[in-house]
């Protein structure tokens, strides 16, 4: 199946500064999805981004299909941004997501 | 927007006893459900796909006859965790989505704790 790389696994933010999350995937897809998991485990859909740019506050995401990344561009990080943040790829439709292992964040005051 | 409910939301269980979860698009049809399981600290893995009509197909290592899945409706899925364990404890997760080329959307996961 395909891969799906995170970087970083970790990071540690002061409250206000931006940060940039990358996804690697190691084949073509026909979407691909990033994710907030909040402390409860809800997943709220951040963006739904097989290719291009889209921007929604101080969120943003770019893939470059081409390439097979994406990045997902958190600004004036809060503390409320806290969480894990999975990046997750289909290859084809009606396929389920294949999940990567998260970058966990900490926002702090 | 496209909405999938999840229930029950919080399930606490003697071990041997049986749970049924429920996973329902409320604004759609979706032919297609897809069960994840997920570990504290660890990403969500896909554990079977949720045909309408017909059986499910299971990820390698996911027990069918432990882990039933019933499709009977365009707009349910159930999975039942058969005479659970502790270690059946995990949060389980369902997807659904609209029709092609769009998100897929989930439900707000099942936290079961096996006692």
């Amino acid at each position: 199946g395909i891969q799906v790389e995170q970087s970083p696994p970790d990071l540690i933010l002061q409250e206000g500064a931006n940060s940039t999350l990358r996804c690697n995937f190691s084949d073509s897809v026909n979407n691909l999805q990033w994710f907030h998991q909040n402390p409860w485990g809800q997943l709220i859909n951040l963006f739904y981004i097989p290719s291009g740019t889209k921007q929604n506050g101080r969120l943003s995401a770019t893939t470059v299909a081409t390439e097979r990344y994406s990045l997902l561009y958190i600004s004036s990080s809060q503390t409320t941004d806290s969480g894990v943040y999975f990046c997750a790829v289909e290859w084809d439709s009606g396929y389920a997501l294949n999940f990567g292992k998260g970058t966990s964040l900490l926002v702090t005051p | 927007g496209a909405v999938v409910s999840q229930h029950p939301s919080w399930v606490i269980c003697k071990s041997g006893t049986s749970v049924k979860i429920e996973c329902r698009s409320l604004d759609f049809q979706a032919t297609t459900m897809f069960w994840y399981r997920q570990f504290p600290k660890q990403s969500l893995m896909l554990m079977a796909t949720s045909n309408e009509g017909s059986k499910a197909t299971y990820e390698q290592g996911v027990e069918k006859d432990k882990f039933l899945i019933n499709h009977a409706s365009l707009t349910l899925s159930t999975l039942t965790v058969t005479s659970a364990h502790p270690e059946d404890s995990s949060f389980y997760i369902c997807s659904a989505r609209d029709q092609g080329h769009q998100p897929q959307h989930f439900g707000d996961g099942t936290r079961l704790s096996i006692l």
